[in-house]
């Protein structure tokens, strides 16, 4: 079993529905990471999470550190949102464990 | 302005030979990391180095080798030793965590542009 499990694995969408993505995880951890890897491969980090909540436009990230769960949504989608979204979580003694992603594709 | 640096974008290798894949950082990160993405798969840990002079292995390290002379450098080599070589490598760096330090607390993560290897 993974240590840092993403659902669902692939996602399509309606342009300007909301949309969430879960991450779960087993360790023990000081931080969890949503990251955006885009086609050319480039990956760009949206949110850096240790508890609560965090918005930046359109994109929240919540994280329930007793539960060991993470989602990342997406309000009013677009089609540039088009992309692999990574969960990974950053271990105690720095190690970073990633998630398989989640491929979302939005269609207009 | 700063960021990651990685070269070359594109390598073609023959088998039996040995390739490096820079990655420079200029954001004065001391943790920096490589990964291999294969085709559907997530990022696999390859090496980390949290210090200069410091490195060690991750998940999947047989075959590649590393080294941190320099902060701001983290060159991989793919060894003739590392029997499917074929994949895309990204390399990245953070700023550690310190502990009970919130002050002190960074962390933020930061990722070149990849590296695509192909063995011919």
């Amino acid at each position: 079993k993974n240590e840092v499990e993403q659902s669902p694995q692939n996602l399509t969408a309606q342009e300007g529905e909301f949309i969430t993505i879960n991450c779960s995880y087993s360790v023990g951890i000081s931080a969890l990471h949503w990251l955006q890897q885009h086609p050319g491969g480039g990956i760009v980090s949206l949110f850096m999470l240790s508890s609560g909540k965090k918005k930046h436009g359109r994109l929240i990230a919540t994280i329930n550190i007793q539960e060991k769960h993470s989602s990342l949504h997406i309000t009013a989608s677009h089609p540039r949102d088009s992309a692999v979204y990574i969960c990974a979580v950053r271990e105690y003694g720095n190690k970073l464990v990633f998630g398989a992603g989640t491929i979302l594709r939005v269609k207009s | 302005d700063g960021g990651i640096t990685q070269s070359p974008k594109y390598l073609f290798r023959k088998e039996g030979q040995n390739v490096t894949l820079s990655c420079e950082q200029n954001l004065n990160h001391d943790a920096m990391y490589w990964y291999r993405q294969d085709p559907g798969q997530g990022l696999r840990l390859i090496y980390y180095s949290q210090i200069v002079n410091d490195f060690q292995k991750g998940d999947i390290a047989e075959g590649y080798s590393v080294s941190r002379e320099k902060k701001e450098s983290f060159p991989l080599t793919v060894t003739s030793a590392q029997k499917n070589p074929t994949a895309f490598y990204l390399c990245a760096s953070s700023s550690p965590f310190l502990g009970q330090r919130r002050d002190l607390y960074t962390g933020e993560l930061f990722f070149g542009e990849g590296s695509r290897l192909t063995v011919l």
